[in-house]
């Protein structure tokens, strides 16, 4: 079975600093490894994705992830934030041969001028 | 392209009322999915379409039954609403289902069951 773990509920930084939501993940051979945000009352926008090949990813709106694999994680990162990313961020895996999205629980970010 | 699109946005039923959840995508996608999204719970599959014609179980299915009416839609019901039901729905689709391209996602319907 396949699983994914945010380990930070929430995530407070001030504008301007560097931004990280970690990601872990579980799945049986290689993964397909995604970013999602949701900004309220919105659905899930896609950010970046890891599919293979170089581990640093790089997505929309200045965000990047680095895919580890000894490590099974994929944390999200954003040198600089702006007050404009305070959302709410999903992690999201699949195994290569399985249909099915499986969804960390999410991890409010909320970045203050 | 309107992506995907979802009927209704807002709905409050009581329990025991029946209610479908519609979705649409324009993107010619073979897949869809329905999931629901609870606090601190994230997103939950409800159930899926792998392809036109075909849907499967997902995590979370009981008291909810889907229909793939075409390849664009994919409606969920909910025979007998409960409580536990109240949650925001989102309907999302991919290109296919081993694809390793991104779903994309509707604006979800927020159901609140009294």
């Amino acid at each position: 079975a396949q699983s994914v773990a945010q380990p930070e509920d929430q995530v407070n930084v001030a504008e301007g600093n560097p931004l990280t939501v970690k990601c872990t993940y579980s799945v049986s051979g290689n993964p397909y490894l995604f970013w999602y945000v949701q900004y309220p009352n919105r659905g899930l926008q896609f950010l970046l994705k890891y599919i293979t090949g170089d581990n640093l990813v790089k997505g929309s709106y200045g965000f990047e992830a680095e895919f580890n694999k000894s490590q099974t994680s994929f944390h999200l990162k954003k040198p600089s934030a702006l007050v404009s990313d305070s959302a709410l961020y999903f992690c999201a895996v699949r195994g290569l041969n399985d249909y099915k999205l499986s969804f960390g629980a999410g991890t409010t970010v909320t970045v203050r001028a | 392209n309107a992506g995907v699109t979802q009927t209704p946005k807002f709905q409050v039923l009581k329990t025991g009322q029946s209610m479908t959840l519609q979705c649409a995508q324009d993107m010619n996608h073979n897949s869809m999915y329905w999931y629901r999204q609870d606090p601190g719970m994230g997103l939950r599959l409800i159930y899926y379409s792998a392809s036109e014609g075909t849907t499967d179980k997902g995590e979370v299915p009981n008291g909810y039954n889907v229909s793939r009416l075409n390849k664009r839609e994919f409606s969920l019901r909910l025979e007998s609403a409960a409580p536990s039901q109240t949650s925001v729905y989102f309907c999302a689709s991919r290109v296919g289902p081993l694809s390793y391209n991104e779903q994309f996602f509707g604006p979800g319907t927020r159901l609140t069951v009294l």
